[in-house]
C-alpha cells in the first residue's frame, strides 16, 4: 500500500524558512515523478510544483506563487522527498500535502500545517 | 494557465440519488483530468484519472467521462458517506490547476 507522510510544518515568521519532509513507502519511489499540493485553510487546492526521476533529469516545475522561493528535492536513497520554502509570507499558510504523479495510483499524503504569522 | 470551472458549487440530494458533476477546461487537456473526493479534515482521495479510468479500490458507482474541453463525474445511488466535496484536475500543462470544488450535501 502506498504510504505519505508529510512531516517538517510548524508556525514560521514572515520572511522565514521551513523544510518539509514526505517520506515514501510501498512503490518504488525512484521512478515516480512527485509532486507538492497546497489547500490553504478553507480553502481549495492548490499545485505548488513537481519533481521528476533522476532518469528524466531530476527536473523541477513550480507554480507562479512559489517560483523563486521553493525548491522541490528528492533523495531516492531515503525514499524521501522535500520542499524548501524561503522568504515565506502569510498567503503560503496552508496545509501541504505530498503526493505521487497523477494518473494511476495517484496518492496523498495527510498533510502538514504551515502557518505563517508574527 | 488553464481554468478549471466545475458546477456546481454546491448540490443538494438525498440518499439513493444519482447526480453529476461538471468540470470544463479553458482549453482542451485530452483526457489529463482527475477526479478527488474530500471529506472534512481528511486528504483527497483519488476517484478517476484520464478522465474515465476508476483508481483501484473505487467502488464502480462513480464514474467518469469526457475529452476535451468538457468532463463529468457521475456517483449512482448516494449513500451517506458518499457526501463530501469534490474537486477536478488538470494535468495535461503546467502549472496543474485544480476546480474550485463542489459540495455535495444531504437534502
Amino acid at each position: 500500500e502506498v504510504q505519505l507522510v508529510e512531516s517538517g510544518g510548524g508556525l514560521v515568521k514572515p520572511g522565514g524558512s521551513l523544510r518539509l519532509s514526505c517520506a515514501a513507502s510501498g512503490f518504488t519511489f525512484s521512478t515516480t515523478w512527485m509532486n507538492w499540493v497546497r489547500q490553504a485553510p478553507g480553502k481549495g487546492l492548490e499545485w505548488v510544483g513537481r519533481i521528476k526521476i533522476k532518469s528524466d533529469g531530476g527536473a523541477t516545475d513550480y507554480a507562479a506563487p512559489v517560483k523563486g522561493r521553493f525548491t522541490i528535492s528528492r533523495d531516492d536513497s531515503k525514499n524521501t522527498l522535500y520542499l524548501q520554502m524561503n522568504s515565506l509570507n502569510t498567503e503560503d499558510t496552508a496545509l501541504y500535502y505530498c503526493t505521487t504523479h497523477p494518473g494511476w495510483n495517484y496518492a496523498w499524503g495527510q498533510g502538514t500545517l504551515v502557518t505563517v504569522s508574527s | 494557465d488553464i481554468q478549471m470551472t466545475q458546477s456546481p458549487s454546491s448540490l443538494s440530494a438525498s440518499v439513493g440519488d444519482r447526480v453529476t458533476i461538471t468540470c470544463r477546461a479553458s482549453q482542451g487537456i485530452s483526457s489529463y483530468l482527475a477526479w478527488f473526493q474530500q471529506k472534512p479534515g481528511k486528504a483527497p482521495k483519488s476517484l478517476i484519472y484520464a478522465a474515465s479510468s476508476l483508481q483501484s479500490g473505487v467502488p464502480s458507482k462513480f464514474s467518469g467521462s469526457g475529452s476535451g474541453t468538457d468532463f463529468t463525474l457521475t456517483i449512482s445511488s448516494l449513500q451517506p458517506e458518499d457526501f463530501a466535496t469534490y474537486y477536478c484536475q488538470q494535468y495535461n500543462s503546467y502549472p496543474y490547476t485544480f476546480g474550485q470544488g463542489t459540495k455535495l450535501e444531504i437534502k
